[in-house]
């Protein structure tokens, strides 16, 4: 066990639909990361947050946005889905804002989103 | 421009053997570190060894080695003595300290996937 949690494990819906993912990080860790992973695009980050701010954004679509709440708990929404935001999504936490060296990110075990 | 280069789609490797996957990566940012992950089946992420850019030494983890190449801006990962827990999908990062723009943000490589046959 990481100490990273995401819920829901797996998750099947439709198009046009929207579902939220959540995670919480490993205790003591300010920094939240997400990132998804398809198979033609591989490992993409998409968004972080620090202690509830939003500190940097990858290619995250505009269909999607994420928060942090003041327990450190960290939601990324979906919506709009189409059939290629299939993919696993995971949640990672780090220790500092400006994580340098060898400040490892550790990850959960992913969402698992089909959309059908 | 790919920042991280896995060029092997696919390795074997018997039991016991070492064997290398390579990673090459790109930056311009005098200051960065670089990361081995890897997956198994199951699909957790699960972070291996890391090299800084100004590390002397290289990194090694009990049977993980990273053979890093500075002027070659390679970071290959040895691992020794395979075991057949050791087949998974196995991930380079980078984390640029002063030019990614980012926080802390790892970009990754495309993956290579390795069977240790027994």
């Amino acid at each position: 066990d990481s100490g990273v949690t995401q819920t829901p494990k797996h998750l099947i819906t439709a198009t046009g639909q929207r579902v939220t993912l959540r995670c919480s990080p490993r205790s003591g860790d300010l920094s939240v990361y997400w990132y998804q992973q398809s198979l033609d695009q591989g490992l993409q980050f998409l968004i972080q947050y620090y202690n509830g701010e939003e500190r940097a954004k990858g290619n995250i679509l505009e269909r999607f946005s994420a928060q942090q709440f003041p327990d450190l708990h960290s939601e990324l929404n979906l919506s709009s889905l189409e059939l290629g935001d299939s993919a696993l999504y995971f949640c990672a936490s780090s220790g500092s804002q400006g994580a340098s060296g060898a400040n490892v990110l550790t990850f959960g075990a992913g969402s698992r989103l089909t959309v059908l | 421009a790919q920042k991280i280069t896995q060029t092997q789609p696919g390795m074997f490797v018997q039991e016991k053997e070492a064997v290398t996957l390579d990673c090459t990566y790109d930056t311009s940012d005098p200051s960065y570190g670089l990361f081995w992950y890897k997956q198994p089946s199951s699909g957790e992420m699960i972070f291996l060894i890391y090299q800084g850019s100004y590390d002397q030494q290289n990194a090694t983890e009990g049977r993980y080695s990273l053979n890093f190449q500075k002027a070659r801006k390679s970071a290959n990962l040895v691992i020794s003595a395979s075991q057949l827990g050791d087949s998974a999908m196995y991930f380079c990062a980078m984390r640029e300290e002063n030019y990614g723009g980012s926080q802390g943000n790892l970009i990754f490589g495309k993956g290579t996937k390795l069977s240790v046959k027994p």
